[in-house]
């Protein structure tokens, strides 16, 4: 079975911190993404790399950064926290491909930010 | 861009009953349309999808039936039971980039009364 982990479930930080949330994934894909799930928005795509060190933006990449040096992690950076940021963060990965395949999740991190 | 409507936003049935859970799409390239469950505390995991080469697909009590023309795809869930009850996300491809990415409906919470 495909197995996609999220570093924390819960996470709780101030405004201005900087945060990461980690992701892996275990079975050699090559495309990654971050989505966030808000009440009402349903998922929107943060950012994706189909590669290592290879990114690029989705629909609401502002104020987020991203990093993969490997292909099983893909790190979602807040740079400078913000209230507005309190969501629950999602991780996928899929197969290599146009993107037309089934995306696995992880099961989230609830983030809050004060 | 790509745009997906989905509709309701919840829905309540009886166990044994039928639900039906609509959405739109926007962009005539789009493809391929993923539908993914989402039970509380956990990731969304794909349950069916279908390409626009064919107009209807069955994954027994599931089916989601598409129509090109006019731009809309819908999930048919028959002999509801109680584990049904979850969040459904319908989505469309949007081609962009390196390659695509799915563009999520907004969700609908089902609740299957026994």
């Amino acid at each position: 079975d495909v197995k996609v982990t999220q570093s924390s479930r819960y996470l709780v930080k101030r405004t201005g911190e900087k945060v990461f949330l980690e992701c892996v994934q275990d079975m050699d894909h090559e495309n990654m993404f971050w989505y966030r799930q808000d009440p009402g928005l349903g998922l929107r795509l943060i950012y994706f790399s189909y590669d290592v060190k290879m990114k690029e933006k989705g629909d609401i990449p502002e104020g987020y950064s991203v990093s993969r040096e490997k292909k099983e992690r893909f790190s979602l950076i807040l740079e400078s926290a913000s209230t507005n940021q309190t969501s629950m963060y999602l991780c996928a990965s899929s197969l290599w491909g146009t993107g037309a395949g089934e995306q696995f999740f992880g099961p989230g991190t609830r983030l809050t930010v004060l | 861009g790509e745009n997906v409507e989905q509709h309701p936003s919840t829905l309540s049935v009886q166990e044994g009953d039928s639900a039906v859970i609509k959405c739109t799409y926007s962009d005539s390239a789009s493809n391929y349309f993923p539908w993914y469950k989402q039970e509380l505390g956990k990731g969304p995991q794909l349950i069916i999808d279908i390409r626009s080469n064919v107009g209807e697909k069955k994954d027994q009590r599931i089916a989601v039936t598409l129509n090109k023309t006019a731009k809309h795809f819908s999930l048919h869930i028959t002999e509801t039971q109680p584990e049904d009850s979850a969040v459904y996300f319908c989505a469309a491809i949007q081609y962009g980039g390196s390659q695509g990415n799915l563009i999520f409906g907004k969700g609908t919470k089902l609740s299957v009364k026994p």
